[in-house]
């Protein structure tokens, strides 16, 4: 079955660590993001890549670093200058930003919950 | 800007009550309106959605209709069930030809907990 994979589903980061939490997908996919999501709290866009070997900053990308080499990977590294990281984070992909797919959902994957030691 | 926002949770309903969730939305052009559910420890799951005005999404029970002289997209159930316990996100999809084309816009997430 075509989905989205993230991994690892728990990660714990020390102090001055940064970490990488991957996100694979098999749907063809052109369009990948990262969102970040709080207790009690909607999602935040942290990344976004539309086409391989292209990304944007989100809304809250400081603190956060990505690559877009492939076309099924999105990986996500969440740097020593992100103070507060402790969050679930969720990845997820759609056909394309181009018209006339630009209305079609997103999929996400089952998400990484970070935590910090 | 584009934005949406949720009535606030928790709701609490019993077996068989009916549900409605409100959400409204602010945009320029036409956005695609979507509803997501999210179970504990799990990601988004698409539950329905809706690409033009007076459209009708449905799924599992669920159903919403993409209003546009109300600017909303109110998710109803006529009969929850235990299994519906969950976090509801409204969300919009910026339209085609914005510089945020393809972006998501989430409300804060509506948690619904269903009692037998």
């Amino acid at each position: 079955d075509g989905g989205i994979t993230q991994s690892p589903k728990y990660l714990f980061r020390k102090e001055g660590q940064n970490v990488t939490l991957s996100c694979e997908q098999n749907l063809n996919h052109d369009a990948m993001y990262w969102y970040r999501q709080d207790p009690g709290q909607g999602l935040r866009l942290i990344y976004y890549s539309q086409i391989v070997n292209d990304f944007q900053k989100g809304d809250i990308a400081e603190g956060y670093s990505v690559s877009r080499e492939k076309k099924e990977s999105f990986p996500l590294t969440v740097t020593s200058a992100q103070k507060n990281p402790t969050a679930f984070y969720l990845c997820a992909s759609s056909i394309s930003h181009r018209s006339p797919y630009s209305n079609q959902p997103q999929h996400f994957g089952d998400g990484t919950r970070l935590s910090i030691l | 800007g584009d934005s949406v926002t949720q009535m606030e949770g928790p709701v609490t309903l019993s077996e068989e009550a009916f549900l409605t969730i409100n959400c409204t939305y602010t945009a320029t052009g036409y956005p695609s309106l979507f509803w997501y559910v999210q179970y504990p420890g799990e990601g988004l799951q698409l539950l329905l959605k809706a690409t033009k005005a007076d459209d009708k999404g449905s799924n599992k029970g669920f159903e919403a209709t993409y209003r546009k002289e109300t600017t909303s997209f109110h998710l109803e159930k006529g009969s929850v069930q235990v299994s519906d316990s969950a976090v509801y996100f409204c969300a919009l999809s910026v339209p085609y030809g914005s510089s945020n084309t393809g972006k998501l816009i989430f409300g804060q997430g509506t948690t619904l907990q269903v009692k037998p």
